[in-house]
């Protein structure tokens, strides 16, 4: 069993819909990452927190929103998602200023 | 900026044998390169890493090695068995060990088939 949790496992949304991607760890972690994984390609890098802040955000659109309320909680909030935002969602920890990134097993999204 | 590349795309191989996936780097600052293993409807797995300051690591079946003046890494994996079959990504990155730390660059992956 992964120790990054991620919730649910599974989300159909429609366009217009407002949800919410939950990750949780309890390693310690300073770190925490979101990755966007479509089928048959690598994880590719949303968003990076440490201690709780916003460090990195790899030009993602808008209607993604991150937010980190404390050091083992991260949410993804999802708003106006398009059909091409569809895809596996993965979030990661590691001790900061260390690896190696422990993931969780994800997020399918599917938008209708 | 860094750039990997991942060598076999696909790798079928009889149980019992021996499997090998290659990755080169661009970025000579790169010091830190992990190994995930990624099973259908799961996220990746760590089976593996290694920092540049060590030229092999084993762990069981699994072995790494890493050529810094050619820049490339590899994944040796013995006596395969059926449950070794996954999607395999490199991935390469700087590591400050306590300061700011780079991001991981993955290779594309290796989709390695064992067959029984």
């Amino acid at each position: 069993d992964t120790e990054v949790t991620q919730t649910p496992k599974h989300l159909v949304m429609g366009m217009t819909n407002k949800k919410s991607l939950k990750c949780e760890q309890h390693m310690g972690h300073r770190a925490m990452y979101w990755y966007k994984q479509k089928a048959k390609k690598p994880p590719e890098l949303m968003f990076v927190y440490s201690y709780e802040k916003l460090s990195i955000n790899e030009s993602v659109p808008s209607r993604f929103s991150p937010e980190c309320p404390n050091s083992s909680l991260l949410n993804l909030h999802l708003h106006a998602l398009q059909p091409e935002d569809s895809a596996l969602y993965l979030c990661a920890s590691s001790a900061w200023g260390g690896q190696p990134q422990h993931f969780g097993d994800g997020t399918r999204l599917s938008i209708l | 900026g860094e750039n990997v590349e991942q060598h076999p795309s696909t790798l079928s191989v009889q149980e019992g044998d021996s499997a090998v996936i290659k990755c080169t780097y661009s970025d000579s600052a790169s010091n830190y390169f992990p190994w995930y293993k990624q099973e259908l409807g799961k996220g990746p797995q760590l089976i593996i890493d290694i920092r540049s300051n060590v030229g092999e690591k084993k762990d069981q079946r699994i072995a790494v090695t890493l050529n810094k003046t050619a820049k490339h890494f590899s994944l040796h994996i013995t006596e395969t068995q059926p449950e070794d079959s996954a999607v395999y990504f490199c991935a390469a990155t700087v590591n400050n060990y306590g300061g700011s730390q780079g991001n991981l660059i993955f290779g594309k992956g290796t989709k390695l088939s064992v067959k029984p």
